[in-house]
């Protein structure tokens, strides 16, 4: 079936750390790539998204991500991270629907 | 607030009841999902609507599912019979879409928890 596997389920970083967040997608034609974001607390909310074009796309907090269409890639890529960047990270993709994977909690330490 | 709204946000019933969660999605989008998340999981998939069409619903959802947008605007999930692992959070969210063309942001609610005990 065509999904995404993220492959860090809980990743531990302290302040100032780059991040990298695997997601691998299996379907080959047409995809529409999302990461979400979950904080403690509240509701999901998107980060970014890429449809078409540049394969680099930038989100919001100092967030991107590169969609590498060889390795069918999407990782989520942030240089310095925060302790309000602990949260919930969700990859996704879709085209009428969207179809989430299991989501990388990742908690960063003052 | 203009998000989107879900009530109940917690429910607590008991095994074989019936239960029902209403979304209300930003007045614009004409675009309407629900999703099921359980712990440790993503949002799973359950079923979608265009304005009042229910234009998929996932092969995981028993007949005892069933949602409805009658006009379009607010949706309702019902679970009929109610199982233990029925208990998990129902996740509402809502988009504006053009009819073919790929589906944009989804924004979410904050969720309707169930408990069946």
């Amino acid at each position: 079936a065509q999904s995404v596997s993220q492959h860090n389920h809980h990743v531990i970083l302290s302040e100032a750390a780059s991040l990298e967040l695997g997601c691998n997608y299996s379907y080959g034609g047409t995809v529409n790539l999302f990461w979400y974001v979950q904080y403690p607390g509240q509701h999901l909310q998107l980060l970014l998204k890429y449809f078409s074009g540049d394969p680099l796309v930038k989100g919001i907090k100092g967030f991107e991500a590169e969609f590498i269409k060889s390795k069918f890639s999407f990782n989520l890529r942030k240089p310095s991270v925060q302790w309000s960047d602990t949260a919930e990270y969700f990859c996704a993709w879709g085209y009428q629907k969207v179809t989430f994977g299991t989501g990388t909690k990742l908690q960063v330490i003052p | 607030d203009t998000g989107v709204s879900q009530n109940p946000r917690h429910k607590i019933t008991k095994r074989g009841q019936n239960v029902t969660f209403r979304c209300d999605p930003i007045s614009e989008h004409n675009r309407l999902y629900w999703y099921r998340q359980t712990l440790g999981q993503g949002p799973e998939f359950l079923t979608y609507f265009q304005n009042e069409a229910q234009l998929e619903k996932s092969r995981l959802l028993s007949d005892r599912f069933s949602a409805e947008r009658p006009k379009g605007s607010f949706s309702t999930l019902e679970i009929q019979r109610t199982e233990q692992g029925d208990s998990a959070m129902y996740l509402c969210a809502s988009s504006y879409n053009l009819r073919t063309g790929p589906t944009g942001e989804l924004f979410f609610g904050e969720g309707s928890r169930l408990t069946v005990l």
